[in-house]
């Protein structure tokens, strides 16, 4: 199975920070990279897909990029219900894997 | 409205079994991979196994193969998860998630939490 790392593991930020998280896969994935959302007690929410493409509903302040390893999810202006955990998926192949997530919480 | 709803979580001794459901409506079942996902609590997201449409090729993760089935009903528009062997780190919340290489993981269900002691 492909094996996903992300970094950092926690952060600490303000509202309005630009927050970058990192997520690399253990082999090529191309573009099949995608991004959840999780609030404590819910449901895990897509955010991005394909490295890029913004879920619907989506507001335009998170995006993603990156190709082939090494990809990123950037918030340009981090708003109060933007604290969560954020985790990347491969949908590159079966069965889809999960990187251990990244906290966002308050500084 | 796209909607899966699972069922069947529950308390089970370590070694026991237990079978969950997903029931889908609002689109064409038979056309989508089929994923369930757990999270252990505290923890982390964990794909556990996927199915295709016809339910002829499925996909296990290390963790779970050998233990556990998932199958497919496309007459009854729902998914399955039949797990053996239980043990206490299988204890989580159990959810399906619809999509495959494409369009992943989207939507979920509400999640059932399957709790495994003693």
């Amino acid at each position: 199975d492909i094996q996903m790392t992300q970094s950092p593991s926690a952060m600490s930020a303000s509202v309005g920070d630009r927050v970058t998280i990192t997520c690399r896969a253990s082999q090529d994935i191309s573009n099949y990279l995608a991004w959840f959302q999780q609030i404590p007690g819910k449901v895990p929410k897509r955010l991005i897909y394909s490295a890029s493409s913004l879920q619907s509903g989506v507001p335009a302040r998170f995006s993603g990029s990156g190709s082939g390893t090494e990809f990123t999810l950037t918030i340009s202006s981090l708003q109060p219900e933007d604290f969560a955990t954020y985790y990347c998926l491969q949908h590159n192949s079966y069965p889809f894997t999960f990187g251990p997530g990244t906290k966002v919480d308050i500084k | 409205e796209v909607q899966l709803v699972e069922s069947g979580g529950g308390l089970v001794q370590p070694g026991g079994s237990l079978r969950l459901s997903c029931a889908a409506s609002g689109f064409t079942f038979r056309d989508y991979v089929m994923h369930w996902v757990r999270q252990a609590p505290g923890k982390g997201l964990d794909c556990i196994s996927a199915i295709s449409g016809t339910g002829g090729t499925t996909f296990y993760a290390e963790s779970v193969k050998g233990r556990f089935t998932i199958s497919r009903d496309n007459s009854k528009n729902t998914l399955y998860l039949q797990m053996g062997s239980l043990r206490a780190e299988d204890m989580a919340v159990y959810y399906c998630a619809r999509g495959g290489t494409g369009d992943p993981l989207d939507p979920w269900g509400q999640g059932t939490l399957v709790t495994v002691s003693s």
